[in-house]
């Protein structure tokens, strides 16, 4: 499958807790995206990368969330000290960027936070 | 800042009744827009595009949308619905030069066969 992979695809965990979620991009995709969706709402931009640079980070985004893309390839997004507030669907997607054929991005099946 | 709104949270359909979403985006500038769907259990898939040029475009499944400038709008239609077409629909848009993209909050669409 050569789309965009996320793991772990469940992830629960206690309040207080670390936790760290992985994103494998569409191989060449030189820009990757994340995003959030709660229940009854579209995603929410978080973040993105072009190669290694993390270009933009929302307001949403608070000191307790830190992203990487260390090579320009895969992608983690590490949230510390987890609230419940922080249950949701984290998703990633990856394009080829604005000098590229489409522009399009294409997401990945998501990895969804529950914060007991 | 730009903004989505979707009016029709959920909308139910007889299978072959034809099918219009409403998207109205706030932004001042140029955009690209966009729908997603998201099947049930699955992840979310481009169903259609519009960057520039002709305001009609055609995606996948016989879907269409139009943008109307003027309007700031980019309705989604389908002229016989399937029940295959049970999903929830996201229109999406973002300013042209800016990665970032603002989701609707979603039409819960259902087929009933």
């Amino acid at each position: 499958d050569t789309g965009v992979s996320q793991d772990p695809r469940h992830k629960i965990t206690k309040r207080g807790q670390n936790v760290t979620f992985r994103c494998d991009p569409i191989s060449e995709h030189n820009r990757l995206y994340w995003y959030r969706q709660t229940l009854g709402q579209g995603p929410e931009f978080l973040t993105y990368f072009q190669n290694e640079a993390q270009l933009e980070k929302s307001r949403l985004l608070s000191d307790r969330f830190s992203a990487e893309r260390p090579k320009g390839s895969f992608s983690t997004l590490e949230i510390q000290r987890t609230e419940q507030g922080d249950s949701a669907m984290y998703l990633c997607a990856s394009s080829q960027g604005a000098g590229g054929p489409d522009g399009i991005q294409y997401f990945g099946a998501g990895t969804r936070l529950s914060v007991l | 800042a730009q903004s989505v709104s979707q009016h029709n949270h959920h909308v139910i359909l007889s299978e072959a009744a034809s099918l219009e979403l409403g998207c109205n985006y706030s932004y001042g500038g140029t955009v690209n827009l966009f729908w997603y769907v998201q099947y049930p259990g699955q992840h979310l898939q481009l169903l259609l595009k519009y960057f520039s040029g002709d305001p009609l475009v055609k995606g996948i499944k016989g879907f269409e949308a139009e943008f109307i400038k003027s309007k700031f709008s980019f309705n989604l239609r389908k002229p016989s619905v399937q029940w295959s077409d049970t999903a929830e629909y996201f229109c999406a848009v973002n300013a042209r030069g800016n990665e970032k993209l603002t989701f609707g909050t979603g039409t819960r669409l259902t087929i009933i066969p």
